[in-house]
């Protein structure tokens, strides 16, 4: 089974502070995503990575920034964590094959900024 | 216009009914169709996966693709209440494009 782990699944940091969500994928899965889901809004996409060092920007990349330096490992950075980044945060994987376009999730960090 | 459409609900039936999920989508490019499961506070699970148009059916439930209309469905058979969850449909064109695109999902309660 394609296991997805984030870091933490409660998190309370304060307006400011610079927050790291973890991401860690044990089915050397190429492709990797980052989403937040808010009520009414769905999952929306904040930065993906196709490869190892290779990052783009998604749908909401503002005020976020990622770092993929190992093939299973995804890190989400919020440089300065800001109220409105309040949210369900979810990591995602999937394999680069043909027909394989299925992502699988993690469990999901919740994040409050105060 | 949305690329994809669902209706968010609140869908609320009773034990042992069937239960009709929708997505309606503009991207004609899209092949690869997949419904996913969410409890609350939990991450997103597949739970369906279709390639194209046509009918895919796994225990209780059933996915329908029709191409010619831009119209997904999932069908849940004698729902219980474990199926209680936000129902997300996502879909994508394949080739090298890793993104899905997700309706906003569809929450539903089976009541016992």
């Amino acid at each position: 089974d394609v296991k997805v782990t984030q870091s933490s699944r409660y998190l309370v940091k304060r307006t400011g502070e610079k927050v790291f969500l973890e991401c860690v994928q044990d089915m050397d899965h190429e492709n990797m995503f980052w989403y937040r889901q808010d009520p009414g809004l769905g999952l929306r996409l904040i930065y993906f990575s196709y490869d190892v060092k290779m990052k783009e920007k998604g749908d909401i990349p503002e005020g976020y920034s990622v770092s993929r330096e190992k093939k299973e490992r995804f890190s989400l950075i919020l440089e300065s964590a800001s109220t409105n980044q309040t949210s369900m945060y979810l990591c995602a994987s999937t394999p680069r094959a043909a027909g394989k376009d299925t992502q699988y999730f993690g469990p999901g960090t919740r994040l409050t900024v105060l | 216009q949305k690329e994809v459409e669902q209706d968010p609900g609140p869908l609320s039936v009773p034990e042992g009914a069937i239960v009709s999920l929708n997505c309606t989508y503009s991207n004609s490019a899209f092949q690869y169709f997949m419904w996913y499961r969410q409890y609350s506070r939990k991450g997103p699970e597949l739970l369906m996966y279709t390639y194209s148009s046509g009918n895919k059916e796994d225990g209780r439930f059933t996915a329908q693709v029709d191409k010619s209309s831009k119209y997904i469905s999932l069908f849940i058979r004698d729902s219980q209440p474990s199926d209680s969850a936000t129902y997300l449909c996502a879909m994508n064109s394949g080739g090298s494009n890793y993104k899905l695109t997700f309706g906003k999902g569809t929450l539903l309660t089976v009541n016992p």
